[in-house]
């Protein structure tokens, strides 16, 4: 079936500094989203992207987080700086949202982000 | 906010007895969807049924949209249905929200 890509499953870095999760969502998909979970703990929403722009975050998406898509490459979530509350699972999600109203939601393996 | 409770929280079942998990949420969704995960892993799409009854396998899921409810019935449960099961629903503002999943444990 569809499938969306993450690179890297691991990033181990240091406070304060500057990372970048990468998703390679499924091609046509329009919709794409992030999710953080903290191990064992709920799929927290943090933003959905569609056509170049945000169109909704929640207030988990701090303002050192930021989303791009330039010219339909990956789909990045940038954390600049971290924070050690940031060390979660990184979850990207892709959704169709063709005329037949197919929304079905499509999920990478997750990027494990470890701040120490 | 939106809202999705799920229950039960956890289950514990002998292998071969069937499970009942149940999700509500709090305003109209347009679509639902039903997702599994092992400890660690990642999320695995078990069943889109944005209203109805839709079958897969041993999975069973019944939205009643006006109701604001989606059922999930496993029947005969096996060792390897061990995970959380997390509804999803989306409204019309375009994003998915979970709730905090029914974990499920099957003994032999």
């Amino acid at each position: 079936g569809p499938k969306v890509l993450q690179i890297p499953s691991h990033q181990i870095i240091d406070m304060g500094q500057m990372v970048t999760l990468n998703c390679d969502p499924v091609s046509n998909h329009l919709y794409f989203y992030w999710y953080k979970q903290i191990l064992g703990q709920q799929m927290e929403f943090l933003v959905n992207f569609y056509n170049g722009k945000v169109m909704e975050k929640s207030k988990l998406f701090k303002d050192q987080f930021s989303v791009e898509r330039p010219d339909g490459s990956y789909f990045t979530l940038k954390i600049q700086p971290t924070a050690l509350e940031d060390s979660a699972v990184y979850f990207c999600a892709s959704s169709p949202r063709d005329r037949a109203a197919n929304e079905r939601l499509f999920f990478g393996h997750g990027t494990k982000l470890s701040v120490l | 906010g939106q809202q999705v409770q799920q229950s039960p929280a956890s289950l514990v079942l002998q292998e071969g007895e069937n499970a009942e998990l149940q999700c509500n949420f709090s305003s109209t969704a347009t679509q639902l969807q039903w997702f599994y995960q092992r400890p660690g892993g990642s999320l695995v799409s078990l069943l889109y049924n944005p209203s109805g009854t839709k079958h897969t396998g041993r999975l069973t899921s019944t939205t009643v949209t006006k109701e604001r409810r989606s059922s999930l019935h496993i029947s005969s449960s096996q060792i390897t249905d061990s995970g959380t099961y997390f509804c999803a629903m989306i409204t019309g503002y375009q994003n998915f929200y979970f709730g905090k999943g029914t974990s499920l444990t099957v003994i032999p």
